[in-house]
């Protein structure tokens, strides 16, 4: 079974700064990978997937993230946050065939001023 | 907005009690998810139905259940109610059962609090 780790349960940056969350996940397979995010009092919403092809995605909201094979990993960033971007992300991967993705523990965003 | 809609938002009860949670998916998916989201325990998937067949299950506690309807909406009953139930409690939707590859769009979800 797949395991989903998000290093850091909170980040903080500057608005105008560097937007970086970490997805590090288990399988030796390239599974399909995804990072949601959870505004407050809202339910998740996709930002990007991968699933096959080229592995730099671009998500909505100026978000991307580059699926690394040889470090597992699926790093989330943004060139300049806006306070806007303050919210609990969420990476999230599956098996390819599965019906279900696991989630990580979520990282919390906050942007200040 | 998603398309899919919970009901209630807010749902307060006590312990020992049943309750009923009721989900919509949106117009033309097919599969429907139950997640329960804590504290402590992170997002945890409970159980998939697609096309009114039970597809897959996860961390469900036999005193929950779920069933999907003709009209595709879905209800998730929890039974015997403990304060260690209190949780949010999201339902998703997706066109194709395969969550591991289709989007899941998520409601706003139901807050359950148990005392």
């Amino acid at each position: 079974a797949q395991s989903v780790t998000q290093l850091g349960s909170h980040v903080s940056v500057s608005e105008g700064a560097l937007v970086l969350l970490r997805c590090n996940y288990s399988s030796s397979v390239p599974p399909y990978l995804f990072w949601y995010v959870q505004y407050p009092n809202q339910g998740l919403q996709l930002l990007l997937k991968y699933t096959t092809g080229a592995t730099l995605v671009k998500g909505i909201n100026g978000f991307e993230a580059e699926f690394k094979k040889s470090e597992t990993s699926f790093h989330l960033t943004k060139p300049s946050a806006h306070m806007s971007d303050a919210a609990e992300y969420f990476c999230a991967v599956s098996d390819q065939g599965s019906y279900i993705p696991t989630f990580g523990r979520g990282t919390s965003l906050i942007v200040h001023p | 907005d998603s398309g899919v809609t919970q009901t209630p938002k807010h749902l307060i009860t006590a312990t020992g009690q049943r309750v009923t949670l009721r989900c919509s998916p949106r117009s033309g998916d097919l599969s429907v998810y139950w997640y329960q989201q804590s504290l402590d325990q992170g997002l945890q998937f409970l159980i998939q139905y697609y096309n009114g067949e039970e597809r897959a299950k996860g961390n469900i506690l036999e005193r929950f259940s779920a069933q999907q309807f003709p009209d595709l909406h879905s209800e998730l009953n929890l039974s015997s109610l403990e304060l260690g139930d209190s949780a949010l409690y999201f339902c998703a939707s997706s066109v194709g059962g395969l969550a591991g590859y289709n989007e899941q769009f998520f409601g706003p979800g139901t807050r359950l609090t148990v005392l």
